[in-house]
């Protein structure tokens, strides 16, 4: 059974912290990692990794895969009280009897909380 | 650009009504899939669907029915409802070539509660 697991699950950080959140996984044929940015409504996409020690950014946010340990990190630098949301991980793979569709296995989430 | 457009917003059901949610996008994408929220859980993966007239189960299925006549609507159906059947159902669509399979782009929810 394909596994994501994040930690923590929960962050409370002030205003111009630093944050790293952990996403760790188990699965078969595994694809890609995605990160998703979750406040009250729809996730929403932020990075796609598909090799190792290639490091994505966007802004203040970071990732990195490691695909020989089996995870990524996301970092948030000089965090924000719009960066308050829940962070999910999740991990593409493919199954050769699903008509090209590729599953995608979510974490729970971290639930970061920026604080003035 | 609505992308995906998932309707209704709330929904409260008597157990054993039955009633359809319904999605749609316009960007196009083969792809389209059905999840539920729970605490805890994480998003499971109900249906999916890579294109017109093909659909297949995911992890979490029973008690619903889907069905793609277009490449735009892909709705989901309750046919009995039942208090565990109470969530969070997001709808979500994504390209069906390369990598770009992977990611996909969410309706805003569904929030449905079961009493």
């Amino acid at each position: 059974e394909d596994k994501v697991v994040q930690s923590p699950l929960s962050l409370v950080v002030h205003e111009g912290d630093t944050v790293t959140l952990n996403c760790s996984y188990e699965v078969t044929n595994f694809r890609s990692l995605l990160w998703y940015k979750q406040e009250k409504k729809a996730p929403t996409f932020l990075f796609m990794l598909t090799s190792s020690g290639i490091e994505k950014k966007s802004g203040r946010l970071s990732s990195i895969l490691d695909k020989k340990e089996l995870f990524s990190i996301l970092n948030i630098t000089a965090t924000q009280t719009g960066d308050s949301a829940i962070y999910l991980c999740a991990v593409g793979s493919y199954r050769l009897d699903s008509g090209g569709y590729q599953k995608v296995t979510f974490g729970i989430g971290t639930k970061l909380q920026v604080i003035p | 650009n609505a992308g995906v457009t998932q309707t209704p917003k709330f929904q409260v059901l008597k157990t054993g009504q039955s009633m359809t949610l319904q999605c749609a996008q316009d960007m196009n994408h083969e792809y389209m899939s059905w999840y539920r929220q729970d605490p805890g859980m994480g998003l499971r993966l109900i249906h999916y669907s890579v294109g017109a007239g093909i659909t297949d189960q995911g992890e979490v299925p029973n008690g619903y029915n889907v069905s793609r006549s277009t490449t735009e609507d892909f709705p989901l159906r309750l046919l009995s409802a039942a208090p565990s059947q109470t969530s969070v159902y997001f709808c979500a669509s994504s390209y069906s070539t390369g990598f770009s399979k992977n990611i996909q782009y969410f309706g805003a929810g569904t929030r449905l509660s079961v009493l």
